[in-house]
């Protein structure tokens, strides 16, 4: 069973637009929920991240929107690059430091020049 | 800042023969670190959770017998793929983290092919 679920699989933007990725989650105990950003062949790289006590972080471009009650959060890229072209994972886990993160699938962002 | 190097970064190994790859984690304390393999399709399968002073955590279709970690430090950690097959191919990745802390730092991962 999927713990985190991602969707769309992929999605391509133009340059300038917003993209907008979703991830949602089964385990109500998960507090802790960072996106990461995967290059092809190299290792993901953390990008922002949120605490079940928060419903939205934001950092340049990049915010996180987040729906405790209905476990769904959501990455927005606003002003889209093409070097914002990559995979975009959302993870969780249940404690500071003691668990280690559950991955969703990912979704795999084109932006278009 | 923190930096995580993992080694080799692609390695080829025959079936039925066994592998190392090496985690270093630079600029903090790697109290906790995790090894996780990604598949072709992308996906994430978490191997283990190795903590410093405490029992090493397998995932369910992960065995110490096929996955031995050592973790003898602070800034280090290394998996062995034992008896590898072709099922046992992907992104070997590593993410360490301090205690305490919840970001969770990788590696470039090691790719594994096996003929």
């Amino acid at each position: 069973q999927q713990q985190v679920r991602q969707s769309p699989q992929s999605l391509t933007v133009w340059e300038g637009e917003t993209a907008i990725l979703n991830c949602s989650y089964e385990d109500s105990t998960f507090n802790y929920f960072p996106w990461y950003q995967q290059f092809p062949g190299e290792g993901p790289a953390l990008l922002i991240s949120i605490s079940s006590v928060s419903d939205k972080k934001e950092d340049g471009r990049f915010t996180i929107f987040f729906n405790k009650r209905e476990k769904k959060l959501s990455l927005h890229i606003t002003d889209s690059q093409p070097g914002d072209s990559a995979t975009y994972f959302c993870a969780a886990s249940r404690d500071q430091g003691g668990r280690a993160l559950i991955f969703g699938t990912g979704t795999t962002v084109s932006v278009s020049p | 800042g923190a930096l995580v190097y993992q080694y080799p970064r692609r390695t080829i190994c025959k079936s039925g023969t066994s592998m190392r790859m090496e985690c270093q984690a630079v600029g903090f304390q790697a109290t906790s670190v995790a090894w996780y393999r990604q598949s072709p399709q992308k996906t994430f399968e978490l191997i283990a959770l190795s903590t410093v002073n405490s029992a090493i955590k397998y995932e369910q279709n992960f065995t110490q017998e096929k996955f031995p970690i050592s973790h003898p430090n602070l800034s280090f950690s290394s998996m062995t793929v034992l008896n590898a097959y072709l099922e046992d191919r992907g992104l070997y990745l590593c993410g360490a983290r301090t205690g305490g802390n919840e970001r969770l730092f990788f590696g470039h991962g090691t790719k594994l092919s096996v003929l």
